[in-house]
C-alpha cells in the first residue's frame, strides 16, 4: 500500500506564511485531504478536493499539489492554528485504501 | 449536521476482542455513496485508518489489520460497528468512528473524511 509522508514538525512566526507538505505515490492521481487535530480533541477537516474548505474554515488555509506533492499553506497564521496536521488520501491501486501521514506539528511562534 | 458517536467499553482483557459501536445522527446511513470509517491514534502518535464499510456492506481493511478486524453495518439503527480480535497493548488507541466522502473528476480522485465522532479510548489490559 502507499504511504505518505511529512515533515515532523514546522514552525512559523505569527502572522507569516506557512507550508506543510505531504509526499507519496498516491497523490499522483488523488488530492490529499488535510485535518487540523488540537491536543485532546478529534481532528477537523480542514482542506479537501482540489482546494476546497468546509463551512467555518478560515480563508487563510488553502492546497495545492504538483506532481506527487500535496501542500497545506496558512497564510498569516495565528496562535490558535498551532496543532498537529495530517495529510490523507486513497491509495492509487488494489482496493484504494485510505492512508493518513504521519503528521505534522505547527508551533506557532 | 450529521453527527458520529462511539460506544462500547473502554478497557478489554488481552487476547480478547474489543468491539465498538457508531451511531450515526442527523442524516441515514443508507444514503449517498458513503463509507463510513474507524481510525485510531495511540496517545501521542499519528491515525491509523482501520477500515470502512459501504451501506451496501462491502468493506475494506487496512493490510495490517485486516486478519484481525471485522466491521459491519446495522441500517435499521442507523450504526456501523467494529471487532478487532486477540487485542494487545499495542491495540491501545483512541478510536474513531469518521464519514468518508469520495468521487473521481477528470482523471484525479479525492478521498475525505469530513465528519468524525469525539473519539473513544478503549486501553487493553489486564
Amino acid at each position: 500500500s502507499s504511504e505518505l509522508t511529512q515533515d515532523p514538525a514546522v514552525s512559523v512566526a505569527l502572522g507569516q506564511t506557512v507550508r506543510i507538505t505531504c509526499q507519496g505515490d498516491s497523490l499522483r492521481n488523488s488530492y490529499a485531504s488535510w485535518y487540523q487535530q488540537r491536543p485532546g480533541q478529534a481532528p477537523v477537516l480542514v482542506i479537501f478536493d482540489k482546494n476546497n474548505r468546509p463551512s467555518g474554515i478560515p480563508d487563510r488555509f488553502s492546497g495545492s499539489r504538483s506532481g506527487n506533492t500535496a501542500s497545506l499553506t496558512i497564510n498569516g497564521a495565528q496562535a490558535e492554528d498551532e496543532a498537529d496536521y495530517y495529510c490523507s488520501s486513497r491509495d492509487i491501486s488494489g482496493d484504494h485504501l485510505e492512508v493518513f501521514g504521519g503528521g505534522t506539528k505547527l508551533t506557532v511562534l | 449536521q450529521v453527527q458520529l458517536q462511539e460506544s462500547g467499553p473502554g478497557l478489554a482483557k488481552p487476547s480478547q476482542t474489543l468491539s465498538l459501536t457508531c451511531t450515526v445522527s442527523g442524516g441515514s446511513i443508507s444514503s449517498g455513496s458513503y463509507f463510513w470509517s474507524w481510525i485510531r491514534q495511540p496517545a501521542g502518535k499519528g491515525l491509523e485508518w482501520i477500515g470502512r464499510i459501504s451501506y451496501s456492506g462491502t468493506t475494506n481493511y487496512n493490510p495490517s489489520l485486516k486478519s484481525r478486524v471485522s466491521i459491519s453495518v446495522d441500517k435499521s439503527n442507523n450504526q456501523f460497528s467494529l471487532k478487532l480480535t486477540s487485542v494487545t497493548a499495542a491495540d491501545t488507541a483512541v478510536y474513531y468512528c469518521a464519514r468518508a466522502n469520495w468521487g473521481c473528476s477528470g482523471g484525479v480522485c479525492f478521498s475525505f473524511f469530513d465528519y468524525w465522532g469525539h473519539g473513544t479510548l478503549v486501553t487493553v489490559s489486564s
